[in-house]
């Protein structure tokens, strides 16, 4: 299984674009990046994933270079409501993401 | 639909007694997973079903630890004896069958504390 690696902690102010950068450099070529966020007390939800390139979706964005050993989760404009964990993932290779490997995650906290 | 369900969300129990937590998961989802997540070891996946089968159960922690399916919309795990250090927040999460990538979708967990 890939594993990942993204930075302990994050601190942004209210309405910035906060970017957290994931490397997987060991990421197998059926595998997607997939990221999750987690609030405290509850369970860990889907956020974006994506296979190579850019994806968008309504709350983040998601840009994957061509070697695909990093990625980089964008979140424009957070609120205090962003404070959460965030998880980067990739599979086990299949291509179905059935035995994702959750690390320590990126800690952000947001500040008004 | 009412998302992957979990029961009970709270339970405080003493050392030695049996703990049986239950999940259901999302209506149409092939695959249910069980997760356990503590502090010192972050989110953990314990074992995985497809279609009510374990398919993957390398991550229980020992004999103590065993989880059912038996149908589609209901699966338990149960730990017997419990032990001070099972104490943990417990995941259920689903995901349907035939889409790649890693969307699963997760319950509310329930915390579990032995005494």
């Amino acid at each position: 299984l890939a594993k990942t690696t993204q930075p302990i902690s994050m601190d942004s102010y209210e309405g910035q674009e906060v970017n957290i950068t994931c490397s997987h450099n060991n990421i197998a070529t059926n595998d997607y990046i997939t990221w999750y966020q987690q609030f405290p007390s509850q369970g860990p939800r889907f956020i974006i994933q994506g296979y190579k390139t850019k994806v968008t979706n309504e709350v983040a964005s998601l840009f994957i270079p061509a070697d695909r050993k990093s990625s980089t989760l964008s979140l424009p404009r957070v609120s205090l409501s962003d404070t959460a964990v965030y998880y980067c993932l990739v599979g086990d290779g299949s291509g179905y993401g059935n035995k994702l490997v959750f690390g320590a995650g990126t800690i952000l906290r947001v500040k008004s | 639909d009412a998302g992957v369900i979990q029961s009970p969300r709270h339970e405080v129990t003493e050392m030695g007694q049996e703990v049986t937590l239950r999940c259901k998961p999302i209506s149409g989802h092939d695959y249910l997973f069980w997760y356990r997540q503590t502090m010192m070891r972050g989110l953990e996946l314990l074992i995985y079903f497809n279609n009510n089968v374990p398919i993957d159960d390398s991550g229980m922690p020992e004999d103590r630890f065993s989880a059912k399916m038996p149908n589609a919309s209901f699966s338990t795990l149960k730990i017997q004896p419990s032990e001070p250090r099972d104490s943990a927040v417990y995941f259920c999460a689903s995901r349907p069958g035939g889409v790649p990538g890693g969307e699963q979708f997760f319950g509310p967990g329930t915390r579990l504390t032995v005494l």
